[in-house]
């Protein structure tokens, strides 16, 4: 199955922060990589699918970059709803494997 | 707007079958995959399989083929079972929706499963 490795684990940042998280899988994956942000309690929420495309209805601050096996989340301005644990997702083949996530805390 | 609503026994005891059903509501159920995947601290997010509404189905290997997942189109909902679960199976389950590139974009509300004698 293919590895992904997600770094950092966990990160401090203040509001209006630049924050990049990445993710690096084994083997080349193309582009199926997602982004989710998940908060206590609460199911994940896909933000960024296919590394770029950004999924309806989240802020346009969130973005996602790379292809082959090196990609990116970046939250351009940290606004205090983004205090989350951020997890990647690569589904170019079965199993799905998600990143071990990041947990943004408040700085 | 499309809403994915789980239920299912929430305490087992070791060897018991887990059992949990997810019903879909609103947008189409045909033309997707339907997935479930745990989550416990230990191990973060496991993706388990999934299923469409013809019934194919792609599981996680490491479940050892303890997972099965059935489908039911016109009452539009899935069902996962896990075999012989231990305490690493305590976990919260959620089911979820994937289409195309478009991975879990709706989620279910999870279900906390605990196994303990």
């Amino acid at each position: 199955a293919i590895q992904m490795t997600q770094s950092p684990s966990s990160l401090s940042a203040s509001v209006g922060d630049r924050v990049t998280i990445t993710c690096r899988a084994s083997q080349a994956i193309g582009y199926d990589l997602g982004w989710y942000q998940q908060k206590p309690g609460k199911a994940p929420k896909l933000l960024i699918y296919a590394t770029s495309s950004l999924q309806s209805g989240v802020p346009s601050r969130f973005s996602g970059g790379g292809s082959g096996t090196d990609f990116t989340l970046t939250i351009s301005s940290l606004q205090a709803e983004d205090f989350a644990t951020y997890f990647c997702l690569q589904h170019y083949n079965h199993p799905y494997i998600f990143g071990q996530g990041t947990n943004l805390e408040i700085k | 707007q499309v809403l994915l609503q789980q239920w299912g026994a929430g305490l087992l005891k070791p060897s018991e079958t887990l059992s949990l059903t997810c019903a879909v509501y609103g947008g189409s159920f045909s033309g997707y995959y339907w997935s479930w995947v745990r989550q416990t601290p230990g191990k973060g997010l496991e993706w388990i399989g999934e299923i469409n509404h013809i019934g194919s189905t792609n599981f996680n290997p490491s479940l050892k083929s303890r997972a099965t997942i059935s489908v039911d189109t016109f009452k539009k909902q899935f069902s996962l079972k896990l075999t012989s679960v231990t305490a690493a199976d305590t976990a919260v389950y959620f089911c979820a929706r994937a289409g195309g590139s478009i991975l879990f974009d709706y989620w279910g509300q999870g279900v906390e499963v605990t196994v303990s004698s």
